[in-house]
């Protein structure tokens, strides 16, 4: 079975310019949540979504928005993007099964995000 | 907020010796809590987890962790560290009715020597 995939692994980006990235969960998980991870803040939750739905949402400005398609695909997007915003972009798939089991999260590899 | 505490930013062991890596949670009521392990160059893989039950979990390549309410802690431990564990280790908790909102703590380095 595939893991978690994130398109594209790398993205250089100028600031002021907005950005798209893409993750495709685990076969048959129903849930896409998305984290950011810097040297500084660490590793910092940014929403989840469940059934094309926005479930959670952390602490971070309107600039990221995500959404979620029928097939569970995720896509996150920043806008006017700030130097700050350099960062490694995490997604991670559940189950969303019966039982808690069904809710550990598998993470991809990472989109890493450059803002000059 | 609620937040989670990983004492030991960095841990260098030599081979054989015994690892326990710190992580305290605020209080929060019901939680379900994580170990994360970061190789180098690898994606975050789980290494174990504790929903209810035995306080006491094993995880994968010989780890456990004890969860202690009183003390709102979950300490990783593995007797014997090999080279191949040197990675970063995080700590998460889920916090009740969170949905799967993970909070990590800070990461905990760990080098071995071999």
């Amino acid at each position: 079975k595939a893991g978690v995939t994130q398109t594209p692994r790398y993205l250089i980006k100028t600031r002021g310019q907005q950005v798209t990235l893409s993750c495709s969960p685990i076969s048959g998980h129903r849930s896409v949540s998305w984290y950011q991870q810097t040297p500084g803040q660490g590793l910092q939750f940014l929403f989840e979504y469940f059934s094309e739905t926005q479930r959670n949402k952390g602490n971070f400005p309107g600039r990221f928005s995500g959404r979620q398609f029928s097939n569970s695909r995720s896509e996150m997007n920043v806008s006017t993007l700030e130097l700050g915003d350099s960062a490694l972009y995490l997604c991670a798939s559940s189950l969303e099964g019966v039982g808690p089991a069904s809710n550990i999260q598998y993470f991809g590899a990472g989109t890493r995000l450059s803002v000059l | 907020a609620q937040s989670v505490s990983q004492h030991n930013h960095h841990v260098i062991l030599s081979e054989a010796a015994s690892l326990e890596l710190g992580c305290n949670y605020s209080y929060g009521g019901t939680v379900n809590l994580f170990w994360y392990v970061q190789y180098p160059g690898q994606h975050l893989q789980l290494l174990l987890k504790y929903f209810s039950g035995d306080p006491l979990v094993k995880g994968i390549k010989g780890f456990e962790a004890e969860f202690i309410k009183s003390k709102f802690s979950f300490n990783l431990r593995k007797p014997s560290v090999q080279w191949s564990d040197t990675a970063e280790y995080f700590c998460a908790v889920i916090w009740g009715n969170a949905g799967n909102m993970l909070t990590f703590g800070g990461g905990t380095r760990l080098m071995v020597k071999p």
